[in-house]
């Protein structure tokens, strides 16, 4: 089984439309979740961390759900701006973290 | 601030010749360090991690390895490189919540 599970997609979703991006990881005792963004031929950024309550950054919010190893990521309103891949990155022993080979996703005008 | 500079942006090496990828740090000390690889249309791949200076961990055996000779430069080198070292090569130093922070990266095409 793969550390970080993403559905690859390509999520094609019109301006406006709310999208959201599911991963599993395999590590039950990993202690740190987080969503970067990457952008085509460009280096992942981070987006927002993941907290066990739940956390909202303006039009995006992320779930963690400890008991089925699941993180979510909700973009509400979405934006052309938008297009990139989402990558799901769980911590793991040491100093490393696991990244997601990512959700692939285009907005539309 | 803190800020990480890698160059240079673009490489094309022929096959068996050297390589050497420089990544500098500014704004913080005694960073956690990372070189990661992203090959066309994969995930990252951890190469080498270093806590300090001349410490490095390695995650994956093969023919790249790496050096921290100062707290805040971390420098990746080959002395004969393979086509399949061709791809995306990133920098990254760690934060205080254990997230990581990217250089622009280095495009390495190996001919």
């Amino acid at each position: 089984r793969k550390e970080v599970e993403q559905d690859p997609g390509p999520f094609n979703v019109p301006e406006g439309a709310t999208v959201a991006f599911n991963c599993t990881y395999s590590n039950s005792a990993s202690q740190s979740f987080f969503w970067y963004r990457q952008d085509c031929r460009k280096e992942p950024k981070l987006l927002m961390s993941v907290y066990s309550s739940g956390n909202e950054d303006g039009r995006f919010t992320a779930q963690l759900n400890r008991a089925s190893q699941y993180i979510s990521l909700l973009i509400r309103d979405s934006k052309l701006s938008d297009s990139a891949t989402y990558l799901c990155v769980v911590s793991r022993s040491g100093y490393a973290l696991n990244f997601g080979k990512g959700t692939s996703l285009l907005v539309t005008p | 601030s803190q800020t990480i500079h890698q160059w240079p942006a673009t490489l094309v090496q022929p096959v068996g010749s050297p390589l050497s990828l420089e990544c500098t740090v500014e704004g913080t000390s005694n960073p956690n360090l990372y070189w990661y690889r992203q090959a066309a249309g994969r995930g990252l791949q951890l190469l080498f991690y270093s806590v300090g200076i001349g410490q490095i961990s390695s995650e994956v055996p093969q023919n790249l390895s790496a050096s921290r000779p100062q707290d805040r430069q971390f420098i990746l080198s080959s002395k004969k490189l393979l086509l399949s070292d061709s791809g995306f090569y990133l920098c990254a130093w760690r934060g205080s919540r254990s997230e990581q922070y990217f250089g622009p990266g280095t495009r390495l095409t190996v001919t």
